[in-house]
């Protein structure tokens, strides 16, 4: 079974404080996304890196950052913390050749007040 | 520039009946379609999927049918069950080896008893 594991299913965080999301995958893949879920806009993605050290952004990188020093663990960074980015985090994970697509996380659902 | 879309936010069916749930995309270089199933505080998991070069793929109660003229997409599940009642996402994959997915806004399917 593919396991996809987010350090934490809940965290609350202050406007301005600098925040890590980790996650960690065990199944060798080369892909790993992260995605952020706010009701009406679907899942939308903010980075993904294809390999080790390699990052691309997303459709909404703005406000975050990523590192992925191993490949099994990507990390996505806010630097500075902000009410708008209250949201559900989901990262996900994927084999690059095959189509069975991405296999997701359980989700960190993130309150900045 | 919204390139996956699920324009019905939700659907209401009755047990036992068939529930249908529709994606349309823009971009005719997608080369696989996917399904996501979403309960909440949960992350996604993937359901079925269909590539390019298909116009239909069944699994179980699922079938995901391709109208690549049309740039649609539905997902056809019979006979609905209360347990399907979730938030569907269509998903469709980038055509490059990163294995981006771009997801739709999601469906909520409610299946009553």
């Amino acid at each position: 079974d593919v396991k996809v594991t987010q350090s934490s299913r809940y965290l609350v965080k202050r406007t301005g404080e600098k925040v890590f999301l980790e996650c960690v995958q065990d199944m060798d893949h080369e892909n790993m996304f992260w995605y952020r879920q706010d009701p009406g806009l679907g899942l939308r993605l903010i980075y993904f890196s294809y390999d080790v050290k390699m990052k691309e952004k997303g459709d909404i990188p703005e406000g975050y950052s990523v590192s992925r020093e191993k490949k099994e663990r990507f990390s996505l960074i806010l630097e500075s913390a902000s009410t708008n980015q209250t949201s559900m985090y989901l990262c996900a994970s994927s084999d690059r050749d095959r189509g069975e697509g991405a296999f997701f996380g359980q989700g960190t659902r993130l309150t900045v007040v | 520039d919204q390139q996956v879309k699920q324009n019905s936010p939700s659907l209401s069916v009755q047990e036992g009946r068939i529930s249908i749930l529709n994606c349309d995309y823009t971009n005719s270089m997608f080369d696989y379609f996917l399904w996501y199933k979403k309960y909440p505080a949960e992350g996604p998991t993937f359901l079925i999927s269909i590539s390019s070069i298909k116009d239909k793929n069944e699994d179980g109660r699922f079938t995901v049918f391709l109208n690549k003229s049309a740039k649609h997409l539905s997902l056809h599940i019979v006979p609905s069950q209360p347990g399907d009642s979730a938030v569907y996402f269509c998903a469709a994959r980038a055509p490059s080896n990163t294995g981006k997915l771009i997801f739709g806004q999601g469906t909520t399917l409610q299946v009553k008893p």
